[in-house]
């Protein structure tokens, strides 16, 4: 079956780095991605990864390990404005994206 | 600008009452897909769509139908809508070669009474 989990809610402080994780376990896999989504906004892309490693992309990174059904987003530097929803994806070998339920991060000065 | 658009973006409706949300995009994708997302329950995904002509159901595609008769264009219908169908929906496209971002629309929060 299809699952992907990550926690609820984070907060943290702005400066600070914050870790949020994802482990998902899929029919099929070509590749997990991350999206940030402002309350009330659509979704909008932050990084995919297909291979194991670290992708890094500014203050945003992103890592998977395919073995372990694991991935997980570093922002660091936190903004206030980094205050939002974080969304996982897996999208399987037909396009189609399942999405985990998201992590929503509140940011406090 | 390459953006996906949607309309309505706010609609409040009674039982029974047929709508259509529609949904464009101007970057000649070819895959297009509908979702809907609710408290505690993330995004699903309804219909998708690899091409012209061609659809499919998706997680959720109870109670709605979709056509794609364009390229750019991706209808969301919802014959007879019931109050378990307001929601926040959301149209995306992408190529479909694989490995390629989705780009969301505005959203359109619906509510049935």
């Amino acid at each position: 079956g299809q699952n992907i989990d990550q926690p609820t809610e984070m907060t943290a402080t702005e400066g600070a780095i914050v870790q949020i994780n994802c482990t998902y376990q899929t029919s099929g896999f070509n590749g997990l991605f991350w999206y940030q989504q402002h309350a009330g906004e659509a979704p909008t892309f932050l990084s995919y990864n297909v291979l194991d490693g670290l992708e890094e992309k500014g203050r945003f990174s992103s890592f998977l390990s395919r073995s372990k059904g694991y991935s997980y987003l570093l922002l660091k530097e936190l903004q206030m404005k980094d205050s939002a929803s974080y969304l996982c994806a897996v999208q399987e070998v037909t396009d189609k994206l399942i999405f985990g339920t998201g992590t929503r991060l509140q940011v406090f000065p | 600008e390459a953006q996906v658009t949607q309309n309505p973006r706010y609609l409040i409706t009674v039982t029974g009452k047929k709508l259509t949300v529609t949904c464009s995009q101007n970057m000649n994708h070819e895959y297009m897909s509908w979702y809907r997302q609710d408290p505690g329950l993330g995004l699903r995904q309804i219909y998708y769509s690899m091409n012209v002509e061609v659809t499919d159901k998706g997680d959720v595609p109870e109670g709605y139908k979709v056509s794609r008769k364009e390229k750019r264009n991706f209808p969301l219908i919802l014959e007879s809508p019931s109050p378990n169908q307001t929601s926040l929906y959301f149209c995306a496209s992408s190529t479909g070669q694989g490995l390629d971002e989705q780009y969301f629309g505005p959203g359109t929060r619906l509510t049935v009474t």
